[in-house]
């Protein structure tokens, strides 16, 4: 079945260090989508990406970087300039023209 | 910019009795809009969605939303609540497949 991989679901950090989240879709969608989720906050955009070798920040870009060098890869690295980085994190897809977004299951990062 | 208001943080209703969660959005032409659910821990699943046409949509599990463009809203309605439709509700606006904004979400506790 087609779908949005998100790795790992768990993960633990020590303050300074950067962190790769994984997302990975084979739905072979053209945008992918990072969004951190905080209770009472709903959904806020970090990076979007259109298409291959392209990407654009989003509202709360500041501390995060990803790439995307192959169409169905999106790795989201959290850095140590992110300052508040305990979060919920959503990686989503969308085939250009459809307008309906496809969650992974999400990776709840913890920095201790 | 557009925006999305979900007025209800919170809302209890007991099992059997109907539903009826708010959605307000701000923008200039007629957006896309969406109803996701969120179980914790999870992704988000698409309930429904409105492109155009009948203003009255239809999605899964029993549930249905009404878009009135005079009110700016996007209500997600259902008759009869079962203990299982327990979790987080997030209203959504898209343009194209450029920039999505979620509301804060509507948590829902059902009461046996």
């Amino acid at each position: 079945d087609g779908g949005i991989t998100q790795s790992p679901k768990y993960l633990f950090r020590k303050e300074g260090q950067n962190v790769t989240l994984s997302c990975e879709q084979n739905l072979n969608h053209d945008a992918m989508y990072w969004y951190r989720q905080d209770p009472g906050q709903g959904l806020r955009l970090i990076y979007y990406s259109q298409i291959v070798n392209d990407f654009q920040k989003g509202d709360i870009a500041e501390g995060y970087s990803v790439s995307r060098e192959k169409k169905e890869s999106f790795p989201l690295t959290v850095t140590s300039a992110q300052k508040n980085p305990t979060a919920f994190y959503l990686c989503a897809s969308i085939q250009r023209g459809r307008g309906e977004l496809f969650f992974g299951e999400g990776s709840r990062l913890t920095v201790l | 910019a557009q925006s999305v208001t979900q007025p209800d943080i919170h809302i209890t209703v007991s099992e059997g009795a109907s539903l009826e969660l708010r959605c307000n959005y701000s923008y200039g032409a007629t957006p896309y809009l969406f109803w996701y659910v969120q179980s914790p821990g999870q992704g988000l699943q698409l309930l429904l969605k409105y492109f155009s046409g009948d203003t009255l949509v239809q999605g899964i599990k029993g549930f249905e939303a009404e878009f009135k463009r005079s009110q700016s809203s996007f209500n997600l309605r259902k008759p009869s609540v079962h203990w299982s439709d327990a979790a987080e509700y997030f209203c959504a606006v898209g343009v194209y497949n450029n920039d999505m904004r979620f509301g804060a979400g509507t948590r829902l506790t059902v009461k046996p």
